[in-house]
C-alpha cells in the first residue's frame, strides 16, 4: 500500500548509544516530518523538509539531527540517546498547495532509552 | 502559530451525532483549520480541512463561523470504532510550500454501547 514506512516499529536503547530511524513516502510528497509523541500527549514536531534539500528545526530539535537523503527519505538521528528520548516517534509527508495540510503518517517508531 | 483550545474528553452514545468544538483565538489571515483522528498505538489520520463557512466530507462535517474564531467538527451517528482521539489543528504556512501543524492534546472520544 501506498503511504509512509518506518523502520524499525520497535527499538531499545542504552543511554549514550546511537540509532537513525528511518522513513520513506511513495507519494511523491514535497515535505516531510518527525514528531515525538509521549504518553498522554500531542504530537510535538522535531524537524521538517519542506522540499528536497532543506530541513528546519521545530519545536523540539535538541538531540536529534535529520537528513533528507533524496524526495522520498527523511532520516531522524539520535547522536547519544537520553531517556528523556523515550517515546513514539512518527513520520509524516504532505503535498502541495491545499494538500499541504492532508499529512500521511508512519505507524510511527516505538524507542526506549534505558 | 495559533493555539488552539477544545475538551479533553468526551462521551457519547453510539448512533448519536457528535460535535466537538475548538477555539483559536489568534487564527490567522492565511491560516487552515484541520482535524485529526488517532487510534491507539496508530499516527493521526487526516480527517477533514477548511477556510472557513462548511465543508463536508464522507466521513465528517467541519463547521467555521465567520470570524474563523472556533471551528466545530461533527461526526454524524458515530459508532464504537469511532472512539479515538481527535485533534483540532490551525495550519500556519511556513514558507517554501509547507504549511506547519502544532498539535495539542486532543480530544479523546469514547462511544458508549
Amino acid at each position: 500500500n501506498a503511504g509512509v514506512t518506518q523502520t524499525p516499529k520497535f527499538q531499545v536503547l542504552k543511554t549514550g548509544q546511537s540509532m537513525t530511524l528511518q522513513c520513506a513516502q511513495d507519494m511523491n510528497h514535497n515535505s516531510m516530518y518527525w514528531y515525538r509523541q509521549d504518553p498522554g500527549m500531542g504530537l510535538r514536531l522535531i524537524y521538517y523538509s519542506a522540499s528536497e534539500g532543506t530541513t528546519d528545526k521545530g519545536e523540539v530539535p535538541n538531540g536529534y539531527n535529520v537528513s533528507r537523503l533524496n524526495k522520498r527519505e527523511f532520516s531522524l538521528r539520535l547522536e547519544s540517546a537520553a531517556p528523556s528520548q523515550t517515546s513514539v516517534y512518527f513520520c509524516a509527508s504532505s503535498g502541495r498547495g491545499r494538500f499541504q495540510l492532508g499529512y500521511t503518517f508512519g505507524s510511527g517508531t516505538r524507542l526506549t532509552v534505558v | 502559530l495559533a493555539k488552539t483550545t477544545q475538551p479533553i474528553s468526551m462521551d457519547s452514545y453510539e448512533g448519536q451525532e457528535v460535535n466537538i468544538t475548538c477555539s483559536h483565538n489568534n487564527i490567522a489571515t492565511n491560516d487552515y483549520i484541520t482535524w485529526y483522528q488517532q487510534f491507539p498505538s496508530q499516527g493521526p489520520r487526516f480527517i477533514i480541512q477548511g477556510y472557513k463557512t462548511k465543508v463536508t466530507n464522507e466521513v465528517a462535517s467541519l463547521f467555521i463561523p465567520a470570524d474563523r474564531k472556533s471551528s466545530t467538527l461533527s461526526l454524524p451517528r458515530v459508532s464504537l470504532s469511532d472512539t479515538a482521539v481527535y485533534y483540532c489543528l490551525v495550519g500556519t504556512y511556513s514558507g517554501a510550500g509547507s504549511y506547519q501543524l502544532t498539535f495539542g492534546k486532543g480530544t479523546k472520544l469514547s462511544v458508549i454501547p
